[in-house]
C-alpha cells in the first residue's frame, strides 16, 4: 500500500517569514496530493491540492509544488500569520474513475508562527 | 448545506460494550470514509464505501464494520470496544464528478475505558 513520510514534524518561524513542508511517497500510480489544515479540536480542512498531471499550483499566500518522478509535493506558505499555526497533514490517493480509494495522510507538521 | 455531519460528539464506552457512530453527508456525494486519528499518527483509513452498495477495508479495519444504509449516511460499528480503540473518529465524503476533495465532519472523540 501507500506510504506517506512528512517532515519536519514541528517547524517554527518568525511572523512574515515563509515556512515549507514536505512529503514523499510510495506508490507511484497516487495521482492526487492535498494539504489540510487542522486548528486545535477541529476537524481537517482542506487548503490545497494538486493532480499528477500538474507540476505547481498557487492559491493566495499557499503553492503546493510536484515532482511525480522523485515522488515528493512540498506546500510553501509565503508571508506566514499567526492564524497560519496549526497541523498541516499532507495526503496522497488514486483518484481513479468510478470511484474515490481514502487517503494516506503523512503523520502531520506543527507549525508554529512567532510573533 | 450541513455539509458532512456526525453524532455523537463525545461517547465514554467501557471495554466489551458496542456503540455506532452515525455519519451524514447532504451533498449528494458518492464516496464515504471513516478515519481514526491518534496523537502523532496522522489519520488513517478505517473503511470506505466507494460508492452505495460497495464497502471496502482500510488500513485498519479490525474490530470494526460498516453499513452504507444510502446514499447519504455511512454508520460505524465497534462490537466490542477496547482501549486501543480510544480516538478521535472522522467521518468524510467525496465525489469524482465533483472535484474529488474530501470533506470532513466535526468528529466523533471516543475514550474506551
Amino acid at each position: 500500500g501507500e506510504n506517506v513520510e512528512q517532515h519536519p514534524s514541528t517547524l517554527s518561524v518568525q511572523e512574515g517569514d515563509s515556512a515549507v513542508i514536505k512529503c514523499t511517497y510510495s506508490d507511484s500510480a497516487s495521482n492526487y496530493f492535498p494539504w489540510y489544515k487542522q486548528e486545535l479540536g477541529k476537524r481537517p480542512q482542506l487548503i490545497i491540492d494538486i493532480r499528477s498531471n500538474v507540476g505547481e499550483k498557487k492559491d493566495q499566500r499557499i503553492a503546493v509544488t510536484l515532482n511525480k518522478t522523485a515522488k515528493h509535493f512540498s506546500l510553501h506558505i509565503t508571508e506566514t500569520q499567526p492564524e497560519d499555526s496549526a497541523v498541516y497533514f499532507c495526503a496522497a490517493s488514486q483518484a481513479s474513475g468510478g470511484g474515490a480509494d481514502g487517503l494516506t495522510f503523512g503523520k502531520g507538521t506543527h507549525l508554529i508562527i512567532q510573533p | 448545506n450541513a455539509g458532512v455531519t456526525q453524532t455523537p460528539k463525545f461517547q465514554v464506552l467501557k471495554t466489551g460494550q458496542s456503540m455506532t457512530l452515525q455519519c451524514a453527508q447532504d451533498m449528494n456525494h458518492n464516496s464515504m470514509y471513516w478515519y481514526r486519528q491518534d496523537p502523532g499518527m496522522g489519520l488513517r483509513l478505517i473503511y470506505y464505501s466507494a460508492s452505495e452498495g460497495t464497502t471496502d477495508k482500510g488500513e485498519v479495519p479490525n474490530g470494526y464494520n460498516v453499513s452504507r444504509l444510502n446514499k447519504r449516511e455511512f454508520s460505524l460499528r465497534l462490537e466490542s470496544a477496547a482501549p486501543s480503540q480510544t480516538s478521535v473518529y472522522f467521518c468524510a465524503s467525496s465525489d469524482l464528478f465533483q472535484g474529488g476533495e474530501q470533506y470532513f465532519g466535526p468528529g466523533t472523540r471516543l475514550t474506551v475505558t
